[in-house]
């Protein structure tokens, strides 16, 4: 399978708990990209990369909220201390350039 | 900002029916302009796309063109099937910020035998 995946697909935490989700995007996509979904909404937009430089930060990612892709491979994203209200899905997508997009089938998080 | 406004959901058919999903687009720039389907359970997958105004993008039966005089992008389909039941996102994306997408809040179709 040569398309993004995503690691866990599921995960239960306990409030201020750190989790890490992983992102292994399309092979030779230079760019990567991390959305936040919540049920019953449209995909909100967190940051990207191109290559391992991180591009463009939202303002949906607090100061908990950390993401890197040290050698502009697989990324991580990391939630420190989570919180109920970071209960959602979080989703991976990859491009080459400006070409189209494609995206993992998510890490569910749930925060007890 | 640019946004993407479309039709509320669910929207419940009988198969063969013929569907159709409105979004409409605010944005200031040029965008290249998608619709991406989510089935249950899954992750988002791109269903077709239009990079420029009067492109028509189609895939599995499904057509949208873009619009820019009226700033559209309406989904539709002749003959909807059950296996058409998912939800369906309008996209954005400006050429500047590539893969900044902007997503519609999702339109439930649900396909009865």
């Amino acid at each position: 399978d040569t398309g993004v995946s995503q690691d866990p697909r599921h995960k239960i935490t306990k409030r201020g708990q750190n989790v890490t989700f992983r992102c292994d995007p399309i092979s030779e996509h230079n760019r990567l990209y991390w959305y936040r979904q919540t049920l019953g909404q449209g995909p909100e937009f967190l940051t990207y990369f191109q290559n391992e430089a991180q591009l463009e930060k939202s303002r949906l990612l607090s100061d908990r909220f950390s993401a890197e892709r040290p050698k502009g491979s697989f990324s991580t994203l990391e939630i420190q201390r989570t919180e109920q209200g970071d209960s959602a899905m979080y989703l991976c997508a990859s491009s080459l350039s400006t070409g189209p997009i494609y995206f993992g089938e998510g890490s569910w998080l749930t925060v007890v | 900002g640019d946004s993407v406004t479309q039709m509320e959901g669910p929207v419940t058919l009988s198969e063969e029916a013929f569907l159709t999903i409105n979004c409409t687009y605010t944005a200031t720039g040029y965008p290249s302009l998608f619709w991406y389907v989510q089935y249950p359970g899954e992750g988002l997958q791109l269903l077709l796309k239009a990079t420029k105004a009067d492109d028509k993008g189609s895939n599995k039966g499904f057509e949208a063109t873009y619009r820019k005089e009226t700033t559209s992008f309406h989904l539709e389909k002749g003959s909807v099937q059950v296996s058409d039941s998912a939800v369906y996102f309008c996209v954005l994306s400006d050429l500047v910020s590539w893969g900044k997408l902007q997503f519609g809040a999702g339109t439930q179709v649900v396909v009865t035998p």
